[in-house]
């Protein structure tokens, strides 16, 4: 389960605040993912990086912004335009090879809005 | 973009029975189909997963299947214990991105 960390594990918002979370890994993967996930949606993708300074909207991208000035590092942005922020959140890196698929998540970050 | 569909949203079994979960995906391009157990406030992780050249793989409880004609793959899991129970998402993968079903919560009763 190693090489992927994310803080804060819990993380208390009030409405009208940005909140930045991290993500971490030193498995030296090109490709790192966010996805949101709330109960019976499954996970579903905000944004993604295959490259260092490079990254590209999922399906629910709105009211969240990423950076990807580092290889291990791929911050999440929750800013006051996201409209219902609650969630668990999990982030996820993925070697980009061909034939190498298998993505590795973080232990995630429960993200409430009081 | 692709979509992917899982069934059921919830399955309880016996200890000792089989499970058998479905999904269907809508984008003939996909070429990677990845099985993820998530127990109670954990992170996904692989159990299984298969390429669109192969039908069929197993790994001593579990097995997956691919029909490409259909676009279908299921999850079988043999002889279930309660340490299976947990949710399981599937997914399909196309160019870049893994889009995943919503999950099925599996219950395994002793």
């Amino acid at each position: 389960d190693g090489g992927i960390t994310q803080s804060p594990k819990y993380l208390f918002r009030k409405e009208g605040q940005n909140v930045t979370l991290s993500c971490e890994q030193n498995l030296n993967h090109d490709a790192m993912y966010w996805y949101r996930q709330d109960p019976g949606q499954g996970l579903r993708l905000i944004y993604y990086s295959q490259i260092v300074n490079d990254f590209q909207k999922g399906d629910i991208a709105e009211g969240y912004s990423v950076s990807r000035e580092k290889k291990e590092s791929f911050p999440l942005t929750v800013t006051s335009a996201q409209k219902n922020p609650t969630a668990f959140y999990l982030c996820a890196s993925q070697v980009t090879k061909l034939g190498y698929n298998e993505q590795f998540f973080g232990p995630g970050t429960r993200l409430t809005v009081l | 973009g692709e979509n992917v569909e899982q069934h059921p949203s919830t399955l309880s079994v016996q200890e000792g029975d089989s499970a058998v979960i479905k999904c269907t995906y809508s984008d003939s391009a996909s070429n990677y189909f990845p099985w993820y157990k998530q127990e109670l406030g954990k992170r996904p992780q692989l159990i299984i997963d298969i390429r669109s050249n192969v039908g069929e793989k197993k790994d001593q409880r579990i097995a997956v299947t691919l029909n490409k004609t259909a676009k279908h793959f299921s999850l079988h899991i043999t002889e279930t214990q309660p340490e299976d129970s947990a949710v399981y998402f599937c997914a399909a993968k196309g160019y870049s991105t893994l889009t995943f079903g919503k999950g099925t919560m599996l219950l395994v009763s002793p």
